[in-house]
């Protein structure tokens, strides 16, 4: 099993800022396999970028997505008031075949 | 647009079963495999399995192998999830979600989920 782990847990900044958000995986994952989410509290998960750093239908270009391998990176840019939530990394690859890093939390 | 509209919350006593529905609309329901996925404090988001709605088949992980159970209703583009012999530890939110980049044609399954239902709350209490 591919573990996910996310850093750090909590995130506390300040709108304008930039945000860097960590997810590792304990073997190597393939770059068109690696997901994020944002959730905010109440809803469901928000796909945000697939394929490690292709931002999804209608988010904002303050969000970017890096990495390779074993480690992986989301970006915002600058801090807007909505974007404080819980963030998640999602692979997929052998059994089972999806798993989720244990989220980061954005705080103000 | 594309949505995934789950049924309502539900309180059970353990070693019951429950089951959720997940009715999607705008998009062809056939096209995309249809997952679920589970959020619980303890254990955070865990994938349940995956139904292909086109011919019923499904696949499940190793840790709910023999207790889950996902079917689909083509008539209503409806897919189910039951969970049997529930405990305290199945008390979660239950999410299904819509399988991005595969195909059902080739057999080939996505990488990952768009859109998410809202969610159905389970609660397991004697």
């Amino acid at each position: 099993e591919i573990v996910l782990t996310q850093s750090p847990g909590t995130l506390s900044l300040s709108p304008g800022e930039r945000a860097t958000l960590s997810c590792r995986a304990s073997q190597s994952v393939s770059s068109s396999s690696l997901a994020w989410y944002q959730q905010k509290p109440g809803q469901a998960p928000r796909l945000l970028i697939y394929g490690a750093s292709t931002r999804a239908t209608g988010i904002p270009d303050r969000f970017s997505g890096s990495g390779s391998g074993t480690d992986f990176t989301l970006t915002i840019s600058r801090l807007e008031p909505e974007d404080f939530a819980v963030y998640y990394c999602q692979q997929y690859g052998n059994s089972p075949r999806y798993t989720f890093g244990q989220g980061t939390k954005l705080e103000i | 647009q594309v949505q995934l509209v789950q049924s309502g919350a539900e309180v059970k006593k353990p070693g019951a079963s429950v089951r959720v529905s997940c009715k999607a609309s705008g998009y062809t329901f056939t096209s995309h495999y249809v997952h679920w996925v589970r959020q619980d404090p303890g254990q955070g988001l865990q994938w349940m399995g995956i139904i292909k709605p086109s011919s019923g088949a499904t696949s499940y992980p190793q840790k709910f192998q023999g207790r889950v159970s996902m079917t689909r209703d083509t008539s209503t583009n409806t897919v189910y999830m039951e969970l049997n012999s529930l405990t305290s530890d199945d008390t979660a939110i239950y999410y299904c979600a819509r399988d991005e980049n595969g195909s059902p044609a080739t057999g080939t399954w996505g990488h990952w989920f768009d859109p998410w239902g809202q969610g159905t709350l389970v609660t397991v209490s004697s």
